[in-house]
């Protein structure tokens, strides 16, 4: 079974618009962090923002925030007020275990977002 | 912030020839650095993670003897793509954790790969 899914793989948003990219895991584990990355063209990987599992509030950072439904295994990020510069692949990852610093991360396959203008 | 830096960006290669690539951690130490592999339009897969001071481990289908790992210091790690074959061509791209704590996973900005 895939650990992470995102079902969305293209996703188009007129800019200033709120997008939310979805993104569920399934894991056993019941220690866990969740994260999403962007990635431009340029191929560097972007940290967004992060989510431990035993976090009681969901994350925000800025125009970013994650939307965990634990009991869903959801992990939707939303992106508020959208903007061009928004436009890349974002993909979610999952850390199984507690971070001791050296657990890798697994990626869904991405969801390719464009903002029109 | 913390910066990793990945040389080269790109190269070409021709098919046989080993080619080397550099993952340095510039402002933090990391013992643990991740190997990624990215075909277009895909997503990410670990090849393997690095320990400094001790052999990587590889996950499951990564021939070890292809792609030559060595950690050598707490802020450099390098993947050596050897004998590559036009089946190798690809993106890597490296990421490292601060050893000082922190979720983030710091990235590389990715090595394209083209041999032919």
């Amino acid at each position: 079974a895939q650990k992470i899914t995102q079902t969305q793989p293209g996703m188009f948003v007129q800019e200033k618009e709120a997008v939310t990219l979805d993104c569920t895991y399934d894991t056993s584990d019941p220690s866990y962090g969740l994260f999403w990355y962007k990635q431009p063209s340029s191929g560097e990987m972007i940290f967004l923002i992060y989510q431990g599992s035993y976090d009681q509030q969901n994350a925000t950072e800025g125009r970013y925030s994650l939307n965990f439904q634990k009991a869903r295994k959801s992990a939707n990020l939303v992106i508020s007020a959208s903007q061009l510069g928004d436009s890349a692949m974002y993909f979610c990852a999952m850390r199984e275990g507690p971070n001791f610093g050296n657990e890798k991360l697994t990626f869904g396959t991405g969801t390719r977002l464009t903002i029109i203008p | 912030g913390a910066v990793v830096s990945q040389h080269p960006s790109w190269v070409i290669c021709k098919s046989g020839t080993s080619v080397k690539i550099e993952c340095r951690s510039l402002d933090f130490q990391a013992t643990t650095m991740f190997w990624y592999r990215q075909f277009p339009k895909q997503s990410l897969m670990l090849m393997a993670t690095s320990n400094e001071g001790s052999k990587a481990t590889y996950e499951q289908g990564v021939e070890k003897d292809k792609f030559l790992i060595n950690h050598a210091s707490l802020t450099l790690s390098t993947l050596t793509v050897t004998s590559a074959h036009p089946e190798d061509s690809s993106f890597y791209i490296c990421s490292a954790r601060n050893a000082g704590g922190g979720e983030k996973l710091f990235f590389g900005s990715g090595t394209q790969l083209s041999v032919l």
